[in-house]
């Protein structure tokens, strides 16, 4: 089946501008995370989604990151007034978790990333 | 204390020589554990989860030891395609939900 699917695959801004990201992660998988990697660095947690809600925010940077959910499919990340430190690849995975009894994780599956280049 | 750590290498290997990766994890409460493979300027793939009674996959064979919180991967003959970053990744369950631990990853490049 179709795997995660990141848009744009490349995004350029002007430093104060707002960019959003798109992610849509593989059907039926609950849970769903957006990381950042700059060039050379390990992954960077910024939120974790199970279903429409945000459960850990603890990681998005500032107050000018925001992400929702909706449907409990599509995420979005938007950055307000964006930095030249916010350049870097913007990763989004999702995993299935069976929560019945107990809360059950399965495997991360990665999109391409989303490369934003801030000017 | 990072929830993983990783030697980030790098590891400069010939083909066909074996390599061994180890990885620790702080939480004795890590649930599940793999091994995930990124490629430059690629997103992480998954390579294999790993179990604890060690499991294999053609050349790769990856182990868990939970009484020393570690977990390793064992890549033999070596091919000049195994280059790429080794990431060890462990998950757990906290009030927050499910999280994913990543380590830094360990760099190998195989050698002509």
């Amino acid at each position: 089946g179709a795997g995660v699917s990141q848009s744009p695959s490349n995004k350029v801004t002007e430093k104060g501008k707002d960019v959003e990201l798109r992610c849509d992660p593989i059907s039926g998988h609950t849970a769903l995370y957006w990381y950042r990697q700059s060039l050379g660095q390990g992954l960077e947690f910024l939120i974790y989604f199970q279903g429409n809600s945000a459960p850990d925010k603890s990681g998005l940077p500032s107050d000018r990151f925001s992400a929702e959910r909706t449907g409990g499919s599509v995420s979005t990340l938007t950055i307000q007034r964006t930095q030249q430190e916010d350049s870097a690849v913007y990763l989004c995975a999702s995993s299935l978790e069976f929560i019945a009894g107990g809360i059950v994780g399965e495997t991360q599956y990665f999109g391409p990333g989303t490369r934003l280049l801030v000017l | 204390r990072k929830e993983v750590e990783q030697d980030p290498g790098p590891f400069n290997v010939p083909e066909g020589a074996t390599v061994a990766f180890n990885c620790t994890y702080s939480n004795s409460a890590s649930q599940s554990f793999f091994w995930y493979r990124q490629d430059c300027r690629k997103e992480p793939k998954l390579l294999m989860s790993v179990y604890s009674s060690g499991n294999e996959d053609g050349r790769f064979t990856a182990q868990l030891n939970r009484a020393s919180q570690y977990i390793s991967l064992l890549i033999r003959d070596s091919k000049l395609s195994d280059s790429a970053t080794y990431l060890c990744v462990v998950n757990m369950w906290r009030d927050t939900g499910n999280q994913f631990y990543f380590g830094t990853g360990t760099s190998l490049t195989v050698i002509p």
